[in-house]
């Protein structure tokens, strides 16, 4: 199975722009980036998905180069809401279960 | 609301009891979707049915665990002879496929959250 490998944690400011890194050295072909947002006790939330170079969305960034071997979420202007854990997914359409294999996550702090 | 319910939200049992919990999806996703979940790690996958069909099982989906969704509605998990490891958060997401991209965007419900004494 593929594997991602995110920072445990990460502090940050209201306003202040963050960078979440997920490493996945052994991505597929045909393998997506996901990324998910879960606050205590809800249920993880979409929040963008891509398969190379830049998405955009009204809540984040993802950055992925060339070679595909890591991605880069990007939340611009934290707020004190944004404090959650962030998950990285890899997968597609050949083996589904790589798609849902959330990890441990990035535990995001916002401090004001 | 058109969210992802799930019932109940909690549920308290004993060691050796049985417990079904219920989940019912967005009504157009086609794809619906099993987790456990335990303090502090990530979601663990468990099952995924497209329409009626089972089509993935997790080997953390041992013989005591059954999972169902008859007509491709709503879904149920059923944990027989449930131990005190079973103790956890069960979320259940679904989710459609517009793209083409396997388990595209997955909507999440908010969870039942199950204690075994």
């Amino acid at each position: 199975l593929a594997k991602t490998t995110q920072p445990i944690s990460m502090d940050s400011y209201e306003g202040q722009e963050v960078n979440i890194t997920c490493s996945h050295n052994n991505i597929a072909t045909n393998d997506y980036i996901t990324w998910y947002q879960q606050f205590p006790s809800q249920g993880p939330r979409f929040i963008i998905q891509g398969y190379k170079t830049k998405v955009t969305n009204e809540v984040a960034s993802l950055f992925i180069p060339a070679d595909r071997k890591s991605s880069t979420l990007s939340l611009p202007r934290v707020s004190l809401s944004d404090t959650a854990v962030y998950y990285c997914l890899v997968g597609g359409m050949d083996t589904g279960r790589r798609a849902l294999t959330f990890g441990s996550g990035t535990r995001l702090q916002v401090q004001p | 609301d058109t969210g992802v319910s799930q019932n109940p939200r909690h549920k308290i049992t004993k060691r050796g009891q049985n417990v079904t919990f219920r989940c019912d999806p967005i009504s157009e996703h086609n794809r619906l979707y099993w987790y456990r979940q335990t303090l502090g790690q990530g979601p663990e996958f468990l099952t995924y049915f497209q329409n009626e069909a089972q089509l993935e099982k997790s080997r953390l989906l041992s013989d005591r665990f059954s999972a169902e969704r008859p007509k491709g509605s709503f879904s149920t998990l059923e944990i027989q002879r449930t131990e005190q490891g079973d103790s956890a958060m069960y979320l259940c997401a679904s989710s459609s496929d517009p793209l083409g991209v396997l388990h595209y965007e997955q909507y999440f419900g908010p969870g039942t959250r199950l204690t075994v004494t």
